[in-house]
Parts: C-alpha cells; sequence; structure tokens
C-alpha cells in the first residue's frame, strides 16, 4: 500500500527552464510535507517542507506548493541548474508521529 | 556541526551469514531512525527510537532483523541470517527535540549486498 506516490520515475528539462515535480498521497492524517535531494552514494539531503495549515513555502530557487483537496502536492524549481540534477523524493509525516513515508522518487535532469 | 555518521559503506556477504550495522546519530537529536532503501524504490522505514525506546518498528522483518540504541545514542542494526532480498541501501537518519525541527537528518547509507 504506496501511501505516497511519485508518478513520474525521471524528469528532463533545459537549465533556466522550470522544474515541477509532483507528489500525491492517500492518507489524509499526513500533516506535513517534505522534499529531499539524493546524489548518487549519499543520504537524502533535506530541500524544503510544508505544514498542512499552509498552501505554500517558497525557499529561494524552491517553492513547495499543496492541494489538500486533491491531496497533491509539488516542487516548482525555477531557473533550474545542471546542479539540480538528482533524485527528488516527496515524504510525509503523519499527525504527531515524526514518522517520514517516502515517495518512489523522481529522477530529474537538468540539461545545460 | 558534525552530520549523522554510518559505518561501515559497503558490505558484501553470502546468504545466511549475519552483518551488523552502525549510527552515530546528530548530538542532541532524540529520535533515530532507520530506513530500507531497495534500488528503484524509496526509502522504506524499519524502525523508529525515540531516546532508547521503540517508537514503531512495524515494518522491521523481526525475525531476523534487529536494532537497538543504547544509552539513547549510538544504534545497530543487525540481520541474521541475511537473505538475497536484503540488498539494498541503510540508511541511518536522526531528528531534533520535538519543537526544534521536524526534518530527518540523513547519513550516507550503507549499501549492502547478498550474494
Amino acid at each position: 500500500d504506496q501511501q505516497v506516490k511519485q508518478n513520474s520515475p525521471s524528469l528532463s528539462v533545459q537549465e533556466g527552464r522550470i522544474s515541477i515535480l509532483n507528489c500525491d498521497y492517500t492518507n489524509s492524517m499526513f500533516d506535513y510535507f517534505l522534499w529531499y535531494k539524493k546524489y548518487p552514494a549519499e543520504g537524502p539531503t533535506f530541500l524544503i517542507s510544508i505544514s498542512s495549515i499552509k498552501d505554500k513555502n517558497e525557499d529561494g530557487r524552491f517553492t513547495v506548493f499543496l492541494n489538500k483537496s486533491a491531496k497533491h502536492l509539488s516542487l516548482h524549481i525555477v531557473p533550474s541548474q545542471p546542479g539540480d540534477s538528482a533524485v527528488y523524493f516527496c515524504a510525509a509525516s503523519p499527525s504527531g508521529t515524526y514518522k517520514y513515508i517516502f515517495g518512489t522518487g523522481t529522477r530529474l535532469k537538468v540539461l545545460a | 556541526e558534525a552530520g549523522v555518521a554510518q559505518s561501515p559503506r559497503y558490505k558484501i556477504i553470502e546468504k545466511r551469514q549475519s552483518v551488523a550495522f552502525w549510527c552515530n546519530p546528530i548530538s542532541g537529536h532524540a529520535t533515530l531512525y532507520w530506513y530500507q532503501q531497495i534500488l528503484g524504490q524509496g526509502p522504506k522505514l524499519l524502525i523508529q527510537f525515540q531516546n532508547n525506546g521503540v517508537v514503531d518498528d512495524s515494518q522491521l522483518p523481526k525475525d531476523r532483523f534487529s536494532a537497538e540504541r543504547l544509552k539513547g545514542v549510538d544504534s545497530t542494526l543487525k540481520i541474521q541470517p541475511a537473505k538475497l532480498e536484503d540488498s539494498a541501501v541503510y540508511l541511518c537518519a536522526s531528528s531534533p527535540p520535538r519543537g526544534v525541527g521536524t526534518e530527518a537528518f540523513f547519513g550516507q547509507g550503507t549499501r549492502l549486498t547478498v550474494v
């Protein structure tokens, strides 16, 4: 039972353009959502998060949008840079648990 | 600030052998997690500790996997006996006390190959 889904295994974007990574979830008890970035042979690195009481959080080039009614969140990267090429994981935490449930990841390739 | 330390980085064993992984979390982090990441999949939570107590081990295959966190700091994860399907990257993560922050910080992982 995959509670956090990333339906696009890969995405290619030109340098300077916008990258949009999507994530869907099924559990309405999730109240905190995170995005992690992972380079080969390294552990995931925290990127940005959003609480369920918000619908948008921005940090520099990275913006996360949350649509609770659709149980959907997205990560926007503008402008995309070659160094952004990595696997991006969406994660969600059920209320009060501090437990993180991960999606399967989307491999982003930013073309120079 | 030092990150989450894990060792070894790589391990190759034969099936039915045993193996142990070690994790040292970030100083002051009360919560420690062990995740299993199989190739092409997202990290799957195996066990979550709060200090030295287990919060969630519902997805830990307890017939072969065990984990402990002594004195609420370092942790070890053991597999005995290993199966071919245990080949994966084992990630340790830690997170700050509740109310201070909510993201988990990951180590580099241990890549286990069972042959």
